[in-house]
């Protein structure tokens, strides 16, 4: 079944630890985001890329790092730098659909959490 | 720039009754307008899109109706049920951006 992997489901970590999320899909999709959702609250992006090894801040970058060395893969480093992360992260992706902006489908999410 | 404005929330409806969400937008150009809909605890789930003015989107027996007069996208269902609870965003696309701004969701809960 295609769709978009993120692992893990939850994640703990101490305060001061850099922490690299995962986000796989089999989709074949050009683009791929990260976003950011904090209780009560909408979806703020953080980063995005469209084609390999070529990415764009998005919102609320700082704090974060990404890469895009393969396709299928968008994995999101939360620095030490990000002073509030704890947060629902959610990845997406989307086919590029010439001027108009198409569907962006979405991983099941991490939940993070900084002690 | 763009922007999207949803119904505040909670709603609280009993099973069976008729939903409205409001989502009105402000945007440059045409831009594309989607519903997703988040179950706890789980990412988003498309629920229907339109891509021009007057188009219906609908699925699972919601409706949607992008009315540019009035920048408005409301989500509709005749008859709603308890597993319709969820979060529901409301979304825009705009020309070449490949990016989607978010409305900050409405939660809707459907009692027995």
């Amino acid at each position: 079944d295609g769709g978009i992997t993120q692992s893990p489901k939850y994640l703990f970590r101490k305060e001061g630890q850099n922490v690299t999320l995962s986000c796989e899909q089999n989709l074949n999709h050009d683009a791929m985001y990260w976003y950011r959702q904090d209780p009560g609250q909408g979806l703020r992006l953080i980063y995005y890329s469209q084609i390999v090894n070529d990415f764009q801040k998005g919102d609320i970058a700082e704090g974060y790092s990404v890469s895009r060395e393969k396709k299928e893969s968008f994995p999101l480093t939360v620095t030490s730098a990000q002073k509030n992360p704890t947060a629902f992260y959610l990845c997406a992706s989307s086919p590029i659909a010439g001027i108009y902006t198409d569907t962006q489908y979405f991983g099941p999410g991490t939940r993070l959490t900084v002690l | 720039g763009n922007s999207v404005t949803q119904m505040e929330g909670p709603v609280t409806l009993s099973e069976e009754a008729f939903l409205t969400i409001n989502c009105t937008y402000t945007a440059t150009g045409y831009p594309s307008l989607f519903w997703y809909v988040q179950y706890p605890g789980e990412g988003l789930q498309l629920l229907l899109k339109a891509t021009k003015a007057d188009d219906k989107g609908s699925n699972k027996g919601f409706e949607a109706t992008y009315r540019k007069e009035t920048t408005s996208f409301h989500l509709e269902k005749g008859s709603v049920q308890v597993s319709d609870s969820a979060v529901y965003f409301c979304a825009l696309g705009n020309q070449g951006a490949q990016k989607l701004v978010f409305g900050q969701g409405t939660r809707l809960t459907i009692n027995p």
